[in-house]
């Protein structure tokens, strides 16, 4: 199974911060990699989809990078309805394994 | 546009089959351009792909639940299924059906269902 491994755990941050979470692939993934956005008691919400592709409806403030093993997700000012749980996803080889999550809280 | 719906027992007794429906409301399950997955989050921990099914009935399966795990498809009643068997307390989570593209993008999710293994 490839491990995806998210960096911080957790982190603490400001309204208008820019803030980015990096996850990190135990082999190359090319670009085959998502980002979910899950809010207490919520399903996850498909925010980028093979490392930049930004989802329809989607606010711009997020963006997605990288390819291999490594990809970052952005968010360049925080606002207050993405204080939330992040997951990274690679979809390039079954099981389809999710990151452990981010936890963004509010600073 | 697309709603999934998962229905089912809430609890279930260990060593017995934990069985899930999800209904698809505003699209088809017949449709060819879609897989109907799901995905448990045990409390407080992260998310686990369990499997998902195709139109035609081709399945893949998370190899740790592969030999516990059936998902079916039901095209008359627009419905997929969820069938795990032998279930411990490790299997207590909420399990969300969805529907992804290009086989593991998941861009619709249902609320998810609470299920608790207990005696």
């Amino acid at each position: 199974d490839i491990q995806m491994t998210q960096s911080p755990s957790s982190l603490s941050a400001s309204v208008g911060d820019r803030v980015t979470i990096t996850c990190r692939a135990s082999q190359s993934i090319s670009s085959y990699l998502n980002w979910y956005q899950q809010k207490p008691g919520k399903a996850p919400k498909l925010l980028i989809s093979d490392a930049s592709s930004l989802q329809s409806g989607v606010p711009s403030r997020f963006s997605g990078s990288g390819s291999g093993a490594d990809s970052t997700l952005t968010i360049s000012s925080l606002q207050p309805e993405d204080f939330a749980t992040y997951y990274c996803q690679q979809s390039y080889s079954t099981p389809y394994t999710f990151g452990q999550g981010t936890k963004l809280e509010i600073k | 546009q697309v709603q999934l719906q998962e229905s089912g027992p809430g609890l279930v007794k260990p060593s017995e089959t934990l069985s899930l429906t999800c209904t698809v409301s505003g699209g088809s399950v017949s449709s060819g351009t879609y897989y109907w997955s799901w995905i448990r989050q045990p409390p407080g921990k992260g998310l686990e792909w369990i499997g998902y099914i195709y139109y035609s009935g081709s399945t893949n399966y998370n190899p740790s639940l592969k030999s516990r795990v059936t998902i079916s498809v039901d095209t008359s009643k627009n419905q997929f299924s969820l069938k795990l068997s032998s279930v411990t307390a490790a299997d207590t989570a909420v399990y969300y059906c969805a529907r992804s593209y290009i086989v593991a993008t998941i861009n619709v999710w249902g609320k998810g269902t609470t299920v608790t293994v207990s005696s």
